[in-house]
């Protein structure tokens, strides 16, 4: 059974600083990883999403990296601003059609 | 705006009785889902409808059942409402090609659905 897990579960950080998520899973048989965001009260907006052929993505300030055999994925953020602050959920495609969530990491930039 | 949607955005009602949740995507994706998402925030499936055809059904309580009239519409439907029931669903799509689905998946805003 596919496990996701997301470390940290909380995270404060100041403005401008560069910053790491880290999400693992346990079956290494994925066809690929998304990284969402979510605001309070809102639905999830899709961030990335890296093939498991793929070693990494980049969107603008984000990029994520894949390593399918460890069973990790990062999401490094770059410069963070206040805008940033959310939930930051990865997500990894399994068989039969099937996202298994990770736990979540809630981020909060501080001005 | 090409989007997964979903109505009503909020839904409060009385233990016991039944409600529908309705979700429509225009981004002509094939694949459709219900996520439940709990008061933990922790995102689970429920279904999955792949043209109209059920593909996935999670553990979950038959009184809920979903619908799909089109491969553009994903309906659930909840009898006998219970207060476990609470929680926050998704509708989201994607789009399978060759029996694998290797793109992404788009969420819809959420129901919050609060029985009382």
């Amino acid at each position: 059974k596919q496990e996701v897990t997301q470390i940290p579960a909380a995270l404060s950080v100041p403005e401008g600083e560069n910053l790491v998520l880290n999400c693992s899973f346990t079956d290494s048989a994925i066809y690929n990883l998304q990284w969402f965001r979510q605001d309070p009260g809102k639905g999830l907006t899709s961030l990335l999403l890296i093939q498991s052929s793929q070693r990494e993505q980049t969107s603008g300030r984000l990029n994520a990296s894949l390593d399918k055999s460890s069973g990790r994925s990062t999401l490094y953020i770059a410069a963070s601003q206040p805008g940033d602050s959310a939930t930051y959920l990865c997500a990894v495609k399994t068989g039969f059609q099937k996202l298994v969530f990770g736990t979540g990491t809630r981020l909060l930039v501080s001005p | 705006d090409t989007a997964v949607s979903q109505t009503p955005k909020y839904l409060v009602t009385q233990m016991g009785n039944d409600k529908s949740i309705k979700c429509e995507q225009n981004l002509g994706h094939d694949t459709m889902y219900w996520y439940k998402q709990d008061s933990k925030k922790f995102l689970k499936i429920m279904f999955s409808y792949n043209n109209k055809e059920l593909i996935i059904n999670e553990t979950v309580p038959n009184r809920f059942s979903p619908k799909s009239p089109d491969k553009a519409h994903l309906n659930l439907h909840i009898n006998s409402l219970e207060l476990g029931d609470s929680a926050v669903y998704f509708c989201a799509s994607s789009r399978r090609t060759g029996g694998i689905t290797n793109y992404g998946y788009t969420f819809g805003s959420g129901t919050r659905l609060t029985v009382v």
